[in-house]
Protein backbone atom coordinates (compact mmCIF):
# COMPACT_ATOMS: atom_id res chain seq x y z
CA UNK A 1 0.00 0.00 0.00
CA UNK A 2 1.05 3.66 -0.88
CA UNK A 3 1.40 5.38 2.76
CA UNK A 4 0.46 8.99 3.22
CA UNK A 5 2.04 10.91 5.85
CA UNK A 6 1.01 14.74 6.84
CA UNK A 7 2.22 17.07 8.79
CA UNK A 8 1.86 18.82 10.48
CA UNK A 9 -1.33 16.83 12.59
CA UNK A 10 -2.29 20.04 14.15
CA UNK A 11 -1.29 23.57 14.22
CA UNK A 12 -2.71 26.83 15.24
CA UNK A 13 -2.20 29.89 13.36
CA UNK A 14 -4.10 33.52 13.62
CA UNK A 15 -6.53 34.77 11.06
CA UNK A 16 -4.37 36.15 8.18
CA UNK A 17 -1.68 33.88 8.81
CA UNK A 18 0.05 31.29 6.12
CA UNK A 19 -0.80 27.94 6.32
CA UNK A 20 1.40 25.15 5.21
CA UNK A 21 0.39 21.41 5.20
CA UNK A 22 2.82 18.87 4.00
CA UNK A 23 1.85 15.14 2.49
CA UNK A 24 4.60 12.42 1.31
CA UNK A 25 4.19 9.11 -0.06
CA UNK A 26 5.90 5.97 0.08
CA UNK A 27 6.59 5.84 -3.22
CA UNK A 28 5.64 8.33 -6.98
CA UNK A 29 2.20 9.37 -7.46
CA UNK A 30 2.90 11.04 -9.66
CA UNK A 31 0.29 14.29 -9.11
CA UNK A 32 -2.44 12.24 -8.33
CA UNK A 33 -3.18 13.56 -4.92
CA UNK A 34 -6.49 15.17 -3.72
CA UNK A 35 -7.36 17.46 -0.85
CA UNK A 36 -9.64 17.62 1.32
CA UNK A 37 -11.20 20.01 3.87
CA UNK A 38 -13.27 18.63 6.68
CA UNK A 39 -15.36 20.51 9.25
CA UNK A 40 -17.15 18.67 12.32
CA UNK A 41 -19.94 16.34 11.23
CA UNK A 42 -19.66 17.53 7.64
CA UNK A 43 -18.38 15.30 5.06
CA UNK A 44 -14.92 16.29 3.67
CA UNK A 45 -15.32 18.80 1.15
CA UNK A 46 -13.00 18.42 -2.40
CA UNK A 47 -10.22 21.11 -2.35
CA UNK A 48 -7.91 20.39 -4.86
CA UNK A 49 -7.46 17.12 -7.38
CA UNK A 50 -4.62 16.60 -9.32
CA UNK A 51 -2.04 18.17 -6.82
CA UNK A 52 -2.53 21.61 -7.78
CA UNK A 53 -6.13 21.82 -9.49
CA UNK A 54 -8.41 24.30 -7.49
CA UNK A 55 -11.96 23.03 -7.56
CA UNK A 56 -14.56 25.54 -8.68
CA UNK A 57 -15.42 27.43 -6.22
CA UNK A 58 -12.71 26.87 -3.95
CA UNK A 59 -11.03 30.32 -2.29
CA UNK A 60 -8.02 31.32 -4.31
CA UNK A 61 -6.07 31.29 -0.89
CA UNK A 62 -5.80 27.70 -1.07
CA UNK A 63 -3.31 26.42 -3.54
CA UNK A 64 -1.50 22.95 -3.79
CA UNK A 65 2.07 21.99 -5.07
CA UNK A 66 4.25 18.85 -5.52
CA UNK A 67 4.93 16.04 -7.97
CA UNK A 68 6.30 12.83 -6.87
CA UNK A 69 6.18 11.84 -2.86
CA UNK A 70 6.25 15.60 -1.80
CA UNK A 71 3.28 17.58 -1.78
CA UNK A 72 1.74 20.50 0.09
CA UNK A 73 -1.18 22.71 0.43
CA UNK A 74 -0.91 26.26 0.95
CA UNK A 75 -3.48 28.77 2.71
CA UNK A 76 -2.49 32.20 2.17
CA UNK A 77 -4.03 34.07 4.51
CA UNK A 78 -5.66 31.86 7.21
CA UNK A 79 -9.54 32.93 7.36
CA UNK A 80 -11.89 31.87 10.34
CA UNK A 81 -14.29 29.82 7.95
CA UNK A 82 -10.69 27.31 7.52
CA UNK A 83 -11.00 26.02 10.68
CA UNK A 84 -11.27 22.15 9.94
CA UNK A 85 -9.43 18.84 9.02
CA UNK A 86 -7.60 18.86 6.08
CA UNK A 87 -6.92 15.34 4.31
CA UNK A 88 -4.45 14.44 1.38
CA UNK A 89 -5.30 11.18 -0.57
CA UNK A 90 -3.49 9.57 -3.47
CA UNK A 91 -5.32 7.93 -6.06
CA UNK A 92 -2.28 6.99 -8.24
CA UNK A 93 -2.69 3.39 -7.46
CA UNK A 94 -5.62 0.96 -5.54
CA UNK A 95 -5.48 0.59 -2.29
CA UNK A 96 -6.88 4.35 -2.33
CA UNK A 97 -5.10 5.71 0.59
CA UNK A 98 -5.95 9.13 2.82
CA UNK A 99 -2.96 10.52 5.20
CA UNK A 100 -4.63 10.79 8.58
CA UNK A 101 -5.11 14.32 8.67
CA UNK A 102 -3.91 18.03 10.06
CA UNK A 103 -6.04 19.97 11.97
CA UNK A 104 -6.19 23.72 12.04
CA UNK A 105 -6.94 25.52 15.22
CA UNK A 106 -7.46 29.44 15.61
CA UNK A 107 -4.57 30.98 17.98
CA UNK B 1 -26.22 18.72 -9.15
CA UNK B 2 -25.01 15.82 -8.50
CA UNK B 3 -26.61 14.52 -4.97
CA UNK B 4 -25.46 11.54 -2.74
CA UNK B 5 -27.51 9.65 -0.12
CA UNK B 6 -26.35 7.15 2.23
CA UNK B 7 -29.16 5.16 3.71
CA UNK B 8 -29.45 2.06 6.19
CA UNK B 9 -29.45 0.13 9.67
CA UNK B 10 -27.49 2.46 11.93
CA UNK B 11 -27.10 -0.55 14.26
CA UNK B 12 -25.67 -3.75 13.49
CA UNK B 13 -25.18 -6.40 15.46
CA UNK B 14 -21.94 -8.04 16.05
CA UNK B 15 -21.12 -10.84 13.46
CA UNK B 16 -23.92 -9.83 11.16
CA UNK B 17 -23.45 -8.30 8.15
CA UNK B 18 -23.57 -4.02 7.40
CA UNK B 19 -25.92 -2.97 4.37
CA UNK B 20 -26.18 0.33 3.17
CA UNK B 21 -27.38 1.82 0.10
CA UNK B 22 -26.49 5.28 -1.77
CA UNK B 23 -28.74 7.11 -3.91
CA UNK B 24 -27.96 8.76 -6.48
CA UNK B 25 -29.94 12.13 -7.76
CA UNK B 26 -29.25 14.22 -10.77
CA UNK B 27 -26.66 11.53 -13.00
CA UNK B 28 -27.42 8.03 -14.15
CA UNK B 29 -24.93 5.91 -12.45
CA UNK B 30 -24.49 3.62 -14.80
CA UNK B 31 -23.62 6.15 -17.62
CA UNK B 32 -19.85 7.08 -16.14
CA UNK B 33 -18.12 8.05 -12.97
CA UNK B 34 -16.52 5.65 -10.49
CA UNK B 35 -18.59 5.21 -7.37
CA UNK B 36 -17.40 4.21 -3.80
CA UNK B 37 -17.26 4.02 0.01
CA UNK B 38 -15.18 5.71 2.82
CA UNK B 39 -15.77 5.40 6.21
CA UNK B 40 -14.56 7.31 9.13
CA UNK B 41 -14.50 5.80 12.77
CA UNK B 42 -15.24 8.42 15.42
CA UNK B 43 -12.70 10.74 16.25
CA UNK B 44 -9.81 9.23 13.41
CA UNK B 45 -9.07 9.50 9.92
CA UNK B 46 -10.37 8.63 6.83
CA UNK B 47 -10.26 4.61 5.15
CA UNK B 48 -11.31 3.67 1.76
CA UNK B 49 -13.79 0.43 1.45
CA UNK B 50 -14.07 0.18 -2.32
CA UNK B 51 -15.32 1.11 -5.44
CA UNK B 52 -17.17 0.26 -8.24
CA UNK B 53 -16.81 1.41 -11.42
CA UNK B 54 -19.73 2.20 -14.16
CA UNK B 55 -18.99 -0.89 -16.25
CA UNK B 56 -19.35 -2.81 -13.34
CA UNK B 57 -15.84 -3.38 -12.16
CA UNK B 58 -14.96 -3.54 -8.61
CA UNK B 59 -11.86 -2.66 -6.26
CA UNK B 60 -11.61 -3.52 -2.85
CA UNK B 61 -9.36 -2.36 -0.10
CA UNK B 62 -7.22 -5.30 1.06
CA UNK B 63 -7.82 -4.74 4.50
CA UNK B 64 -11.54 -5.48 3.98
CA UNK B 65 -11.04 -8.60 1.41
CA UNK B 66 -13.39 -11.22 1.67
CA UNK B 67 -15.87 -9.04 4.09
CA UNK B 68 -16.64 -6.72 1.44
CA UNK B 69 -19.25 -6.31 -1.43
CA UNK B 70 -20.13 -3.07 -3.67
CA UNK B 71 -22.79 -3.55 -6.48
CA UNK B 72 -25.19 -1.61 -8.41
CA UNK B 73 -29.39 -1.19 -8.63
CA UNK B 74 -29.41 0.55 -11.55
CA UNK B 75 -32.95 0.61 -11.76
CA UNK B 76 -32.94 2.48 -8.28
CA UNK B 77 -30.17 4.84 -9.69
CA UNK B 78 -28.00 3.05 -6.16
CA UNK B 79 -25.01 1.61 -5.33
CA UNK B 80 -24.51 -0.39 -2.01
CA UNK B 81 -22.12 -1.72 0.62
CA UNK B 82 -22.08 -4.74 1.79
CA UNK B 83 -19.58 -5.69 4.89
CA UNK B 84 -20.03 -9.19 6.45
CA UNK B 85 -18.41 -10.32 10.03
CA UNK B 86 -18.57 -6.90 11.64
CA UNK B 87 -17.37 -6.25 14.85
CA UNK B 88 -16.98 -3.27 17.17
CA UNK B 89 -14.09 -2.00 15.31
CA UNK B 90 -16.28 -1.60 12.10
CA UNK B 91 -18.24 1.28 13.77
CA UNK B 92 -18.22 4.37 11.72
CA UNK B 93 -19.71 6.97 9.73
CA UNK B 94 -20.54 5.54 6.00
CA UNK B 95 -19.65 7.63 3.50
CA UNK B 96 -20.53 7.48 -0.29
CA UNK B 97 -18.40 9.51 -3.23
CA UNK B 98 -17.89 10.12 -7.17
CA UNK B 99 -14.94 10.02 -8.76
CA UNK B 100 -13.67 10.11 -12.36
CA UNK B 101 -10.73 9.36 -13.43
CA UNK B 102 -7.94 11.19 -12.54
CA UNK B 103 -9.90 12.93 -9.97
CA UNK B 104 -10.69 12.99 -6.46
CA UNK B 105 -14.35 12.42 -4.12
CA UNK B 106 -16.59 14.95 -5.47
CA UNK B 107 -19.36 14.67 -4.57
CA UNK B 108 -19.78 13.18 -1.43
CA UNK B 109 -22.92 12.02 0.27
CA UNK B 110 -23.73 13.33 3.78
CA UNK B 111 -22.32 10.55 5.75
CA UNK B 112 -24.21 7.66 8.20
CA UNK B 113 -22.99 7.08 11.38
CA UNK B 114 -23.60 2.77 11.74
CA UNK B 115 -22.51 1.32 15.13
CA UNK B 116 -22.05 -2.09 15.77
CA UNK B 117 -22.93 -2.94 19.16
CA UNK B 118 -25.12 -5.94 20.49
Amino acid sequence: DTQMTQSPSTLSASVGDRVIITCRASQNINAWLAWYQQKPGKAPKLLIQKASNLQSGVPSRFSGSGYGTEFTLTISSLQPEDIATYYCQQYNVYPLTFGGGSKVEMK
Amino acid sequence: QVLLQESGPRLVKPSETLSLSCTVSGYSIGSASWWGWIRQPPGEGLEWIGTIYHTGNTFYNPSLMGRVTVSFDTSKNQFSLKLTSVTAADTATYYCGRRDYGEGFDPWGQGVLVTVSS
